[in-house]
């Protein structure tokens, strides 16, 4: 799906290194999502945004930071990487008035060494 | 807070087998259900989806969920799986009382399937 672009789709960085990673959507979707994939774990939250300049944190928030400026652009920002920030970063979007249209990018693999 | 369980963690299954794969979710309240699998190096992609009416939904390739509120349940289930299936499957649910709109994954089940 040509819709959620996420970038880079791999990246290795040292410990303590700021990293932002990027999503953009062109649906134009009110929703926006940042979830990390660990084995064992499934997806967990880390923020979402129910618009622009609109955000909240989720269940793994620690670290990461967010902002949200235009609707279709949601960076997510480690802003010191850890050896367990190491995963796959999704990013996904839905529309605002339906739970129909999840759609998920086809994600970051981050590794920090 | 809302969760969801995933009980069978890797299911390794010859062609023909018959599948089911369990999910269980925490919360009382209204919600929404879904099941999204995920290929080897992919995003995540809809199966099928539970909002309200006929408890038993159809999703795509042949896979089918029944909800039953009682039991806090939503299993997969397709009658005869192919070594395409091979994949993991993800439960996730959304309460449609909080105002959240962020989906919960259940840790997810690893399928092989053998030839």
């Amino acid at each position: 799906d040509a819709g959620i672009t996420q970038s880079p789709r791999y990246k290795i960085t040292e410990t303590g290194r700021q990293v932002t990673l990027m999503c953009h959507q062109t649906w134009s979707h009110s929703y926006m999502f940042w979830y990390r994939q660990d084995l064992g774990h499934g997806l967990r939250l880390i923020y979402y945004s129910a618009a622009a300049d609109i955000t909240d944190k989720g269940e793994v928030s620690d670290g990461y930071v967010v902002s949200r400026s235009k609707t279709e652009n949601f960076p997510l920002t480690l802003e010191s990487a850890t050896r367990s920030q190491t995963s796959v970063y999704f990013c996904a979007s839905k529309p605002q008035y339906t739970n129909n249209g999840y759609t998920f990018g086809s994600g970051t693999r981050l590794t920090v060494v | 807070a809302q969760s969801v369980s995933q009980h069978n963690h890797h299911v390794i299954l010859s062609e023909a087998a018959s599948l089911e794969l369990g999910c269980n979710y925490s919360y009382g309240g209204t919600v929404n259900l879904f099941w999204y699998v995920q290929y080897p190096g992919q995003h995540l992609q809809l199966l099928l989806k539970y909002f309200s009416g006929d408890p038993l939904v159809k999703g795509i390739k042949g896979f089918e969920a029944e909800f039953i509120k009682s039991k806090f349940s939503f299993n997969l289930r397709k009658p005869s799986v192919q070594w395409s299936d091979t994949a993991e499957y993800f439960c996730a649910v959304n309460s449609m009382d909080t105002g959240r709109r962020a989906l919960t994954f259940g840790s997810g089940t690893r399928l092989q399937v053998q030839p």
